[in-house]
């Protein structure tokens, strides 16, 4: 079967780094999304990964090893409103996202 | 400016009876999606549309039925042989299946009493 494991809960202080793993067996794959989901709201793209290697997009970067099956979703200089749910989900051979659980960050001051 | 809407935001219905949920989009997207999100869950998908007048059911397509008449509207009817329908409705579009990012709706929870 299709599986994505991710931590259910993670938390950071104000300011520092944070890195959410996501591990992935799927039935092909055709690249990797990271979502933002504020409680109650609707997800929010964060980013994509296809090849191998880091995406670097302002404080947020992801890494994808396919040969593991393996990304991660690092985000710097944190800040309260990154407090949220962080969703990773591949993208199958039959083009259809596959999606983890999700993890929640929590914030502290 | 361009994106989805989906409304009611809240809706409560009786056990047994039908209920539809709008979608709408003016992106211009081909690909329209219906998830559904459970506490403690991933989204899981409900059926998807990549053209007007064609749609496929995905993993939990039982006691739900859609319809896809236009390029903008994916409306997702709950019925009653949906044996467990309360849950919050997430719509999507995308420019197509391949390698896009899904722009999603504001959702819909939808409780049954």
């Amino acid at each position: 079967g299709q599986n994505i494991d991710q931590p259910t809960e993670m938390t950071a202080t104000e300011g520092a780094i944070v890195q959410i793993n996501c591990t992935y067996q799927t039935s092909g794959f055709n690249g990797l999304f990271w979502y933002q989901q504020h409680a109650g709201e609707a997800p929010t793209f964060l980013s994509y990964n296809v090849l191998d290697g880091l995406e670097e997009k302002g404080r947020f970067s992801s890494f994808l090893s396919r040969s593991k099956g393996y990304s991660y979703l690092l985000l710097k200089e944190l800040q309260m409103k990154d407090s949220a749910s962080y969703l990773c989900a591949v993208m199958d051979s039959n083009y259809q996202l596959i999606w983890g659980a999700g993890t929640k960050l929590i914030i502290k001051p | 400016d361009g994106g989805i809407t989906q409304s009611p935001k809240y809706l409560f219905r009786k056990e047994g009876q039908n209920v539809t949920l709008s979608c709408e989009q003016n992106l211009n997207h081909d690909a329209m999606y219906w998830y559904r999100q459970d506490p403690g869950q991933g989204l899981r998908l409900i059926y998807y549309s990549q053209i007007v007048n064609d749609f496929q059911k995905g993993d939990i397509a039982e006691g739900y039925s859609v319809s896809r008449e236009k390029k903008e509207s994916f409306p997702l009817t709950v019925t009653s042989a949906q044996k467990n329908p309360t849950a919050f409705y997430l719509c999507a579009s995308s420019m197509g299946l391949a390698g896009n990012e899904q722009f999603f709706g504001p959702g819909t929870r939808l409780t049954v009493l």
